[in-house]
């Protein structure tokens, strides 16, 4: 499913480098969200948007920022990387105006080692 | 504080065998709810979910879930697993909070079936 794209898919990067993530929609979704993903953790919500104008901090965003370019491009920054950012992330869409609004799309994920 | 509990993090089952995953959330009022699937190397993908109706509900590949709520459970099961179900299981709960709504998930069960 191409609906939900993320670039880069694999990153190595080492401690102290700024390094931005992107994320893309086909689906014409208004709500995109980026999660990390670790071992024996799930799922944690980094930062979400509503729509364009509207940015909202997750459970853990200490250490990552967001930008909404579109309402099809939403990116992630992580200004300073840290080896503890290491993990996978994924970007997620919805759509508020679907009766099951609250289903995700995810995308591939982007496998992120800071060495 | 909302949460989603899930049982086992680690499920080994032999082919033709029955599956139960276990789900518990802490929300008082109104939810919906999903399960997820990720098989390996793939990224997340809805198995089924819950929004209203019949609490019994059923998604693809023969899984279905039961939404009782007086246990605040949502637990997954299949009849008889395949060696293709291998793959790791997400419950996920969202739910009405102060300003919105919110996807909580769960830390994920793996599932490995034995040929």
């Amino acid at each position: 499913d191409a609906d939900v794209t993320q670039t880069p898919r694999n990153r190595i990067t080492k401690t102290g480098k700024r390094i931005m993530l992107e994320c893309s929609q086909t689906k014409g979704h208004d709500r995109m969200y980026w999660y990390r993903q670790d071992p024996g953790l799930g799922l944690r919500l980094i930062y979400y948007s509503f729509d364009v104008k509207d940015i909202n901090k997750g459970e853990i965003s200490d250490g990552y920022s967001v930008s909404r370019q579109a309402q099809a491009k939403f990116s992630l920054s992580l200004e300073s990387a840290i080896p503890n950012q290491t993990a996978l992330y994924f970007c997620a869409t919805s759509d508020s105006t679907a009766r099951s609004s609250n289903e995700q799309f995810f995308g591939p994920g982007t496998r992120l080692t800071v060495l | 504080a909302q949460s989603v509990s899930q049982h086992n993090h680690h499920v080994i089952l032999s082919e033709a065998a029955s599956l139960e995953l276990g789900c518990n959330y802490s929300y008082g009022g109104t939810v919906n709810l999903f399960w997820y699937v990720q098989y390996p190397g793939q990224h997340l993908q809805l198995l089924l979910k819950y929004f209203s109706g019949d609490p019994l509900v059923k998604g693809i590949k023969g899984f279905e879930a039961e939404f009782i709520k007086s246990k605040f459970s949502f637990n997954l099961r299949k009849p008889s697993v395949q060696w293709s179900d291998t793959a790791e299981y997400f419950c996920a709960v969202n739910a009405a909070y102060t300003g919105g709504f919110k996807t909580i998930f769960g830390a994920g069960t793996r599932l490995f079936v034995k040929a």
